[in-house]
């Protein structure tokens, strides 16, 4: 596609629930990332990929997130046992990886609410 | 850890004007900086990239200066315009391809 495309742009979720959001991003970037972004505030860093490998998982907040990219394409990043601290906007982003100007490419954001 | 500053208060100004934002970091060494704009609803667009080795870099009316002895960063839009307003991110990173990002400056311009 013409950009990233995330899904579902708008999840509203009863505590206790799982969640999965999708992350499909610009064809032939290497590189994928999540962040989570409250309002207010920059994005905030929770992982990402280069291919199908996740290279760093250090800002996932704790065990009841994981993400993966098993085909080095579309992500999907999963909260487990939701709580309300989780409701967040959360945004992928991808990456050609190299270049003269390497930058991020972002899509337009899941925002989940927990209730 | 790790600390990034934008400008706390939102920057309110004329048309036509300059407007300045900073950008500073404390235990952190950089390899480059990123500044990304992001509209209300919308996610960030990258707009310039300086390395540690660069002093300035310009792109029509933005400029972006990287200072690392001061672990500072300074950007610049010139002639704002209304269609300027929106937030300005500044975002870090190393050689490992990892982009920490400060909180923003809201910039409104009046026409």
């Amino acid at each position: 596609g013409a950009g990233v495309s995330q899904s579902p742009r708008y999840k509203v979720t009863k505590r206790g629930q799982d969640v999965a959001l999708r992350c499909d991003p610009i064809s032939g970037h290497v590189s994928l990332y999540w962040y989570r972004q409250a309002l207010g505030q920059g994005p905030e860093f929770l992982t990402y990929f280069n291919y199908e490998a996740q290279q760093d998982k250090s800002g996932l907040p704790n065990d009841r997130f994981s993400a993966e990219r098993p085909e080095g394409s579309i992500s999907t990043l999963t909260i487990q046992r939701t709580e309300q601290r989780d409701s967040a906007m959360y945004r992928c982003a991808s990456s050609l990886l190299r270049g003269a100007t390497w930058e991020l490419f972002f899509g337009e954001g899941s925002r989940l609410t927990v209730l | 850890s790790q600390k990034i500053e934008q400008n706390s208060e939102a920057l309110n100004i004329q048309e036509g004007k300059t407007a300045t934002l900073t950008c500073n970091y404390t235990n952190y060494s950089p390899a480059y900086l990123q500044w990304y704009r992001q509209d209300p609803g919308r996610g960030p667009v990258f707009l310039l990239l300086i390395r540690e080795n660069e002093k300035e870099k310009r792109k029509e009316r933005l400029k972006v200066t990287f200072d690392t002895t001061l672990k500072q960063s300074l950007f610049h839009i010139t002639a704002s315009q209304p269609a300027d307003s929106a937030t300005y991110l500044c975002a870090l990173g190393s050689n490992d391809y990892k982009l920490s990002f400060g909180a923003g400056t809201t910039v409104t311009v009046r026409a």
